[in-house]
């Protein structure tokens, strides 16, 4: 069965610099989506990409945060100048346009600011 | 009120038995609802989609009630591959739509053998 995946699995980063979570969504579908879930707390949504760009975005996905499908596989999330509170899993999802399949989840991205 | 709201937990429950978890959402204008399944610090998977009119999947079944803006899901026969954290799961846009999913906050089940 085809599979979100996602990279790094563990990314440990210092508090001030970027970085970038990388995420290959399943080949036909057309929808893509970052959400995170900082630990003990609920998954949340940040944004859905469609068509080249943001679809939706919620009130955490602000100016620090980014997105881009660089290239026809890839889909990135990339947070500027790190805090410590963005310590969280991050998982990149995708669903398709003309199917009844909901959103299929990467296995996720652990990211650690110091 | 919260968007999504589940106890949460945790449920500790023998081999065999059976367990039910509830779920209520805030916003009338809900459109598709789903029970994910959530392993220990991995990602969300897809237990069953929930239908109006209630659906099974072996021992699995899962209830809506629009009107009272109420989810359930029963687990029959409990397994110990069963422990995990279920998670309600909420969207506004019909499946194709694209549309951000809404998560409770999980409740834990435990079954002991």
């Amino acid at each position: 069965e085809p599979e979100v995946t996602q990279t790094p699995s563990h990314q440990v980063t210092q508090m001030g610099q970027e970085v970038i979570l990388r995420c290959v969504p399943i080949s036909n579908h057309l929808y893509f989506y970052w959400y995170r879930q900082i630990l003990g707390q609920k998954v949340e949504f940040l944004v859905s990409f469609y068509n080249n760009e943001i679809s939706e975005k919620s009130e955490i996905f602000d100016d620090q945060f980014s997105v881009e499908r660089p290239d026809g596989s890839n889909f990135t999330l990339k947070i500027r100048s790190t805090k410590l509170e963005d310590s969280a899993m991050y998982f990149c999802a995708s669903s398709r346009v003309d199917s009844n399949q909901p959103q299929h989840f990467g296995d996720g991205t652990r990211l650690s600011i110091l | 009120r919260k968007e999504v709201e589940q106890d949460p937990g945790p449920f500790n429950v023998p081999e065999g038995a059976t367990v039910a978890f509830n779920c209520t959402y805030s916003n009338s204008a809900s459109q598709s609802f789903f029970w994910y399944r959530q392993d220990c610090r991995k990602e969300p998977k897809l237990l069953m989609s929930v239908y109006s009119s209630g659906n099974e999947d072996g021992r699995f079944t899962a209830q809506l009630n629009r009107a009272s803006q109420y989810i359930s899901l029963l687990i029959r026969d409990s397994k110990l591959s069963d422990s995990a954290t279920y998670l309600c799961v909420v969207t506004s846009n019909p499946y194709n739509q694209g549309g951000k999913l809404i998560f409770g906050q999980g409740t834990e089940l435990s079954v002991k053998p």
